[in-house]
């Protein structure tokens, strides 16, 4: 079975700062690794994903991941954040079963200060 | 860009009584659906997964005959909440995932059920 665990469930961050949000998921078999971002009573919007090939990954926003398969991590990275990426960021696992099934965390609020 | 919609985004009724909620496809075609249910500050919660023409995989704890899923064409699949109670109040989001994609899902912006 598949588990996602997000370590933090806030992050405050003052702006300009870098941030991490940190990911850690289970799964017996190989993975499909997402990050989306929900604002304020809105849908979820996908930041980035990994499916194979690079363990790097670069999304929309300035916005970054890096596959660990060892440590079985997907840590969310951004340089310099603005106000405007305060909102609620979930990671996500799909092993492809189940017609692509996917398994959400907790969830992290990111919370950027002026 | 796939747009997934929702309607109604929002709705009160009264306990007792049954609520429709509409997931569409606008652009696309999505041969699987999935509805997920989200508390207050919580996450997402997979509640089914529809797959048009066939019966709806309820997750474990769902119970099916409250939470009735109708995946009639490759565009729409419906959730009604039946004889809803206050518990029942919450965020429900679709997803609808690109026939022949692979992994590739949308979103709708959810809709907000509160029973009275």
């Amino acid at each position: 079975a598949q588990s996602v665990t997000q370590l933090d469930s806030q992050v405050p961050v003052f702006e300009e700062a870098p941030v991490e949000l940190r990911c850690n998921y289970s799964s017996s078999v190989s993975v499909y690794l997402f990050w989306y971002v929900q604002y304020p009573n809105q849908g979820l919007q996908l930041l980035l994903k990994y499916l194979s090939g690079s363990t790097l990954v670069k999304g929309i926003n300035g916005f970054e991941a890096e596959f660990n398969k060892s440590q079985t991590s997907f840590h969310l990275r951004k340089p310099s954040v603005h106000i405007s990426d305060t909102a609620e960021y979930f990671c996500a696992v799909s092993d492809g079963t189940g017609g692509f099934k996917t398994i959400f965390g907790a969830g992290t609020r990111l919370f950027v200060k002026a | 860009g796939a747009v997934v919609s929702q309607h109604p985004s929002w709705v009160i009724c009264k306990s007792g009584t049954s609520v429709k909620i509409e997931c569409r496809s606008l652009d696309f075609q999505a041969t699987t659906m999935f509805w997920y249910r989200q508390f207050p500050k919580q996450s997402l919660m997979l509640m089914a997964t529809s797959n048009e023409g066939s019966k709806a995989t309820y997750e474990q704890g769902v119970e099916k005959d409250k939470f009735l899923i109708n995946h009639a064409s490759l565009t729409l699949s419906t959730l009604t909440v039946t004889s809803a109670h206050p518990e029942d109040s919450s965020f429900y989001i679709c997803s609808a995932r690109v026939a022949g994609s692979g992994y590739e899902q949308y979103f709708g912006p959810g809709t907000r059920l509160t029973v009275t």
